[in-house]
């Protein structure tokens, strides 16, 4: 099945410590994204890539960083200069074009232990 | 700057009713609007877009309309379900590279 694929479903972080988040798409789209969605807001942009080995910073890049090594996979680390890590990670991915309809992951949720 | 507003407010309905979500923009005309569907602990799923130049656009039992003079977007499903209850986004093309998304609207239609 064709689809996008996030990991883990639930992550803790400690205080000072990096961690990754897994993103993995086989549609053969060239564009993914990274969202975060805290409860009662809409979804923040956190970096974007729209080919390989490059990407761009969203709305709120701070405390994050990203890699596009191969098409499929676009990683994010939360570094520990995020000090309000807790929220809901969303990978997306999309062709290049106009129109860019969003095809979604089932989400992360990062919570700081 | 680029705004998109949607009703914070859950709507609670009964089962067979039709549900009316808004959503307002600001500012910038966008070239078209998306919604979306998502459920508690998913991610979003795309569910219907509709372009400037139409005035409406249908799928099953949902229905979308554009009034870029009112700078709308309303959404409709039909003969709604319980299975229909979940939180709906819309989103608006802001620059050429993102999407800009409402905090959108919690649906509860009761049986």
């Amino acid at each position: 099945d064709g689809g996008i694929t996030q990991s883990p479903k639930y992550l803790f972080r400690k205080e000072g410590q990096n961690v990754t988040l897994s993103c993995e798409q086989n549609l053969n789209h060239d564009a993914m994204y990274w969202y975060r969605q805290d409860p009662g807001q809409g979804l923040r942009l956190i970096y974007y890539s729209q080919i390989v080995n490059d990407f761009q910073k969203g709305d709120i890049a701070e405390g994050y960083s990203v890699s596009r090594e191969k098409k499929e996979s676009f990683p994010l680390t939360v570094t520990s200069a995020q000090k309000n890590p807790t929220a809901f990670y969303l990978c997306a991915s999309s062709p290049w074009d106009r129109e860019k309809k969003l095809f979604f992951g089932s989400g992360t949720q990062l919570s700081v232990l | 700057s680029q705004k998109i507003e949607q009703n914070s407010e859950a709507l609670n309905i009964q089962e067979g009713k039709t549900a009316t979500l808004t959503c307002n923009y600001t500012n910038y005309s966008p070239a078209y609007l998306q919604w979306y569907r998502q459920d508690p602990g998913r991610g979003p799923v795309f569910l219907l877009l509709i372009r400037e130049n139409e005035k409406e656009k249908r799928k099953e039992r949902l229905k979308v309309t554009f009034d870029t003079t009112l700078k709308q977007s309303l959404f409709h499903i039909t003969a709604s379900q319980p299975a229909d209850s979940a939180t709906y986004l819309c989103a608006q093309r802001g620059s050429s590279y993102k999407l800009i998304f409402g905090s959108g609207t919690r649906l509860l239609v009761r049986p």
